[in-house]
């Protein structure tokens, strides 16, 4: 079992609709967990952060956190074809200190016009 | 301000040959990460600098890699005698005291 994983997608969704992106992770003592986008050919860029059980807002995007389920998504609210990239999962894995990232293989989002 | 900056960003090199890759950090982090991601894939840790600490190598895949950070800034990534799986984009982050990683552009490996 991969230590962060994604569905890679593609996922569709027509411009103005709901994206939602999944991830789980198997380390139950990860504490800190990380969504990022990258375009093709571009390094990777922090789109949400997220360390409690809950949602956290920032603009059209959320962040959802269940330590329970040991799961994490992210919303993307009103998509825009600019949205359309891969996001990647990440979490701190390995125990504290240890501030490496473990990312999932990544979902891509295709939003269409 | 300028952020994390790699170089070269593409290099193309014979099996069997040796390669360094470099990173200059954001100015002032003291944390600093290579990654590397395969065509299609996710990004695999490699290995792990804070401060003057010993380095976290526990993500390196053999003991071809190597790396080190000088004074606490710049860092090189070696990979010994090259093989055509080493092909890959290799990435470098760096952090503050904050979680938050930025990364550098990558350098496109490409070994033939």
């Amino acid at each position: 079992q991969k230590e962060v994983e994604q569905n890679s997608g593609p996922l569709s969704v027509p411009e103005g609709a709901i994206a939602s992106l999944n991830c789980t992770y198997s380390d139950r003592g990860s504490q800190s967990f990380f969504w990022y986008r990258q375009y093709s050919g571009k390094s990777p860029e922090l789109i949400m952060s997220i360390y409690s059980n809950g949602d956290k807002e920032d603009g059209r995007f959320t962040a959802q956190l269940n330590k329970a389920s040991q799961y994490v998504s992210l919303l993307i609210r009103d998509s825009q074809p600019s949205d359309s990239a891969t996001y990647l999962c990440a979490a701190e894995v390995g125990g504290t200190g240890r501030r490496a990232l473990t990312f999932g293989s990544g979902t891509r989002l295709q939003v269409q016009p | 301000g300028a952020g994390v900056s790699q170089s070269p960003s593409n290099k193309v090199t014979e099996k069997g040959k040796d390669v360094e890759l470099r990173c200059d950090p954001i100015s002032g982090h003291t944390a600093l990460y290579w990654y590397r991601q395969s065509l299609g894939q996710g990004l695999e840790f490699l290995i792990y600098f804070q401060g003057n600490s010993a380095p976290d190598k526990s993500g390196l895949p053999s003991d071809r890699f190597s790396a080190e950070r000088t004074g606490g800034s710049v860092s090189t990534l070696t990979i010994q005698r090259t093989q055509q799986e080493d092909s890959a984009v290799y990435l470098c982050a760096s952090s503050s005291n904050t979680d938050t990683q930025y990364f550098g552009p990558g350098t496109r490996l490409t070994v033939l």
